[in-house]
């Protein structure tokens, strides 16, 4: 099935400093999507993009559909503690009719040191 | 907001046992997911159901069942629990092919 390669696995930073991760694959998605997921709990949609080339906010988190539609990057600004948590991207094709699934990254694990 | 309840945040069941894991939401989506979380291995789909009484086996669907005999409740059965079954298991549904999932808390399930 379809892949996305989802990097850096784990970041250890210190508050204050500005997150960057990413998600690449080799097949074309017409939606990536940007999840967290605190602690004990299940994954909550931050950010959603429909468009190559878009460029979402959300607070001091900024996301981007990279123009080839086979990757997307999230930024977060000025980290803070609560920021601590795993990112996943998600991607949706619509390839095979099966247009409702997404394909997930394994996620990226933030650690933020006060 | 929609919500997605699953029934018991913590499980702990014997080896052998069927094991049933329950999700419920309240938007009237059509589209609806059973995931497990390892660490390591992110997210893997078990089964999803994209309308009542039916079902598709996702990603991992040996050992697991599925029910959808309502539309805003999608089940999920462990027919023989396994210690291998110990997992974080997410429920998510979804409206149509243009949004994103919402997920429940979760249920973490330990099998001894």
């Amino acid at each position: 099935g379809q892949q996305l390669n989802q990097s850096p696995q784990s970041m250890f930073i210190q508050e204050g400093e500005d997150v960057s991760m990413n998600c690449t694959s080799s097949s074309i998605f017409n939606t990536w999507l940007w999840y967290k997921q605190d602690p004990g709990e299940g994954p909550v949609l931050l950010i959603a993009l429909y468009k190559a080339g878009e460029l979402t906010s959300n607070g001091r988190l900024t996301a981007q559909f990279g123009i080839t539609r086979k990757d997307s990057f999230l930024n977060i600004s000025a980290s803070i503690p609560s920021d601590v948590g795993i990112y996943f991207c998600a991607g949706r094709s619509r390839s095979g009719g099966s247009n409702y699934k997404l394909t997930f990254g394994k996620g990226t694990l933030l650690t933020v040191n006060p | 907001d929609v919500k997605v309840t699953q029934s018991s945040r913590y499980l702990v069941k014997r080896t052998g046992e069927k094991v049933f894991l329950e999700c419920v939401q309240d938007m009237d989506h059509e589209n609806m997911f059973w995931y497990r979380q390892d660490p390591g291995l992110g997210l893997r789909l078990i089964y999803f159901s994209y309308d009542v009484k039916m079902k598709e086996k996702g990603d991992i669907p040996e050992g697991y069942s599925v029910s959808r005999e309502k539309k805003e409740r999608f089940s999920l059965i462990l027919e023989s629990a396994s210690t291998n079954q110990t997992s974080m298991y997410l429920c998510a549904s979804s409206f149509g092919g243009t949004y994103g999932y919402t997920f429940g808390s979760g249920t973490r399930l330990t099998v001894v």
